[in-house]
């Protein structure tokens, strides 16, 4: 499976501000998503990251407040913009392969809004 | 909308025994389903999948079952131990407009094991 890492690992932020979140694939992969886990709960997704284009965003989530890059194919950031308390949550990164449709999951953001 | 969901929220079983965590799904039309392990401070850790075509699966000490009648799945976990003290998740690939896909994942089952 491909080794994902995310920067920051951790971050408490003030409410207003905006933190860039980054996602790395040691591989080329074909799809690239975002996913929030807020605390104590499942995970949702925000969006897929599309190479060249712009994100696909799902339902509740918009680009203003989660604008997402994806330069290349191994690659990718999320914005969480404008933050407030209840962005608090962890935000996840996976990814899938043309050879495995599985996805796989970096390890992670935890972020803290106060 | 359709969802993935978990009979139980907690489970506690004592270490060597088999466990088995359960969950339902409602959109008939999903053909692949994944259980991943979060363990705490880390993300979800790919366990098992198994296609609809197939009713049963095994791994390492982990087995999964779908029953596609009843639209149901489950983790049988054999012989626990600590390590595998975790929250469990469930979930399905969902095909969306233009061929993309999804993953819906269940609320999460968290598995203690006492020693």
């Amino acid at each position: 499976s491909a080794v994902i890492s995310q920067k920051p690992s951790r971050d408490i932020c003030q409410r207003g501000t905006s933190l860039t979140i980054q996602c790395q694939v040691d591989s080329q992969v074909t799809m690239m998503f975002w996913y929030r886990q807020q605390p104590g709960q499942s995970l949702t997704l925000i969006a897929t990251a599309n190479q060249g284009s712009e994100a696909t965003y799902e339902s509740g989530f918009v680009i203003d407040k989660f604008p997402i890059s994806r330069p290349n194919l191994t690659f990718s950031t999320l914005t969480v913009s404008n933050m407030s308390p209840e962005d608090s949550s962890i935000y996840l990164c996976s990814v899938e392969t043309r050879i495995q449709e599985t996805q796989y999951f970096g390890p992670g953001t935890r972020l803290l809004v106060l | 909308g359709e969802s993935v969901g978990l009979h139980l929220p907690t489970l506690s079983v004592q270490e060597g025994d088999n466990s088995i965590i359960n969950c339902a799904y409602s959109n008939s039309a999903s053909d692949y389903f994944i259980w991943y392990k979060q363990e705490s401070g880390k993300g979800p850790q790919f366990i098992i999948d198994i296609r609809s075509n197939m009713d049963k699966r095994q791994g390492q000490r982990v087995t999964v079952l779908l029953n596609k009648t009843v639209k149901h799945l489950s983790l049988q976990i054999a012989a626990t131990q600590p390590g595998d003290s975790a929250v469990y998740f469930c979930a399905e690939k969902e095909w969306l407009s233009q061929g993309a896909q999804k993953l819906v994942f269940g609320q999460g089952t968290r598995l203690t094991i006492n020693p």
